[in-house]
């Protein structure tokens, strides 16, 4: 059975001080691992995909990136607009549903000012 | 272009009442997902729709839940007699390709409260 670790499950940082969020995973061949950003009230928004070991993404202050076992999305020099919960999701490759997101529980960031 | 958008936002519902929530995907994307939300959880998979071909339904905690895409575009989930423990966020997906090839976008939810 595939399965997302989160952590931590909530981070508090101060507005510039950089971190990483932690994702751990275990699928049976792995077709893409993502990550969404939720809002409170809201649905999770799109950020980014990763496909294989070694791939690194960017998007503003964020960075993802990937290894066999684990994902990290690194925050750099973070606003008080980036506090959300980040949520990491896995598809498989193999098995007749290669199409489903399995999500883990998420990490609170919240960045004070 | 207008996102995935969803309605109602927000459902009471006393335990024992049907409930219907409608998802309008992104016009033109095949696939299409529910999810359910617990609080404090990430989303899980609840069912998956190709065009209107209902292709998995191995999701739905049980036979009181029902989702259909008559057409291939809007679609209805369906909660029959409903309990406590179906409250919950139910959030709506769409993508652009058959097979998940394409990123997942989601909706706001409906957020279901059962009394």
């Amino acid at each position: 059975e595939d399965q997302v670790t989160q952590s931590p499950e909530a981070l508090r940082l101060q507005e510039g001080e950089s971190s990483s969020l932690n994702c751990s995973y275990t699928v049976s061949g792995l077709r893409g691992l993502f990550w969404y950003r939720q809002d409170p009230g809201k649905g999770p928004e799109f950020l980014f995909t990763l496909y294989s070991a070694g791939e690194e993404k960017e998007k503003e202050r964020l960075k993802a990136t990937l290894t066999k076992k684990e994902s990290f999305l690194h925050i750099t020099a973070p606003k008080p607009e980036d506090s959300a919960t980040y949520l990491c999701a896995v598809q498989a490759r193999s098995g007749g549903s290669n199409y489903k997101l399995t999500f883990g529980k998420g990490t609170l960031l919240t960045v004070n000012p | 272009g207008a996102g995935v958008s969803q309605s109602p936002r927000y459902k009471v519902a006393k335990r024992g009442q049907d409930v219907a929530l409608r998802c309008d995907p992104i016009s033109g994307h095949v696939s299409l997902f529910w999810y359910q939300q617990a609080l404090g959880q990430g989303p899980e998979f609840l069912t998956y729709f190709q065009n209107e071909a209902q292709l998995d339904k191995s999701g739905l905690p049980s036979d009181r839940f029902f989702a259909e895409r008559p057409e291939g575009s809007v679609s209805t989930l369906k909660i029959q007699r409903t309990q406590q423990e179906d409250s919950a966020v139910y959030l709506c997906a769409s993508s652009l390709g058959a097979g998940g090839l394409n990123e997942q976008f989601f909706g706001p939810g409906t957020r279901l409260t059962v009394l």
